[in-house]
């Protein structure tokens, strides 16, 4: 139960785009479509953004977008909003019944 | 509303014992799967647990197998996560969510700290 593999950190301006990428294995992201994607502000509880790799819950803003390649995730944020300045997870089912989140990247709005 | 709300934290000794809860509210509790999952002081999130709608099937993650038990009361819309043999690297915020995943519905948490 090795955890996915994100960027520490990414930042962008106002109006930008950034990309947060989720590196897994092929027992995990490569082999399912069920990665999920968390957005957290400091002291409050995680948000679910993206599941599904790509679907987007209701209420949550189509600046938001997820993707997969390979072994490979992406979360991309479009039109950066200082509200979106948060620490952002991905999360992947991992075989074995096992569930497996990736170490977090925060976001910077500049 | 749909909610969940953790109870059960507080300070405990190396080697102790807690019982963390969570009541659902705002859905139908017995239609979904229920995890847990926890978030070490200034770390990210780490999967716990998860238990079927029906109690039938479990996972725990492999550093709490053996020592942690998930259970759920569907009468009572309650959710609960029996941790014995504490250690310090237990220490966390623990959320109950709602999915296997997706994890679409958070509580708020409840801090659990481990330390003599």
């Amino acid at each position: 139960q090795s955890a996915l593999t994100q960027p520490a950190s990414v930042s962008g301006s106002p109006g930008q785009s950034i990309t947060i990428s989720c590196t897994g294995t092929s027992s995990d992201v490569g082999s399912y479509n069920l990665v999920s994607w968390y957005q957290q502000h400091p002291g409050k509880a995680p948000k679910l953004m993206i599941y599904e790799g790509s679907k987007r819950p209701s209420g949550v803003s189509n600046r938001f977008s997820g993707s997969k390649s390979g072994n490979t995730a992406s979360l991309t944020i479009s039109g950066l909003q200082a509200e979106d300045e948060a620490d952002y997870y991905c999360c992947s089912y991992a075989g074995s019944s096992s569930v497996v989140f990736g170490g977090g990247t925060k976001l910077t709005v500049l | 509303q749909v909610q969940l709300v953790e109870s059960g934290g507080g300070l405990v000794k190396p080697g102790g014992s807690l019982r963390l809860s969570c009541a659902a509210s705002g859905f139908t509790f017995s239609d979904y799967y229920m995890s847990w999952i926890r978030q070490a002081p200034g770390k990210g999130l780490e999967w716990v647990s998860y238990i079927s709608s029906s109690s039938s099937y479990t996972n725990y993650a492999d550093s709490v197998k053996g020592r942690f038990t998930i259970s759920r009361d569907n009468a009572k819309n309650s959710l609960y996560l029996q941790m014995n043999s504490l250690r310090a690297e237990d220490t966390a915020v623990y959320y109950c969510a709602r999915g296997l995943p997706p994890f679409d519905i958070w509580g708020q948490g409840t801090m659990v700290t481990v330390s003599s």
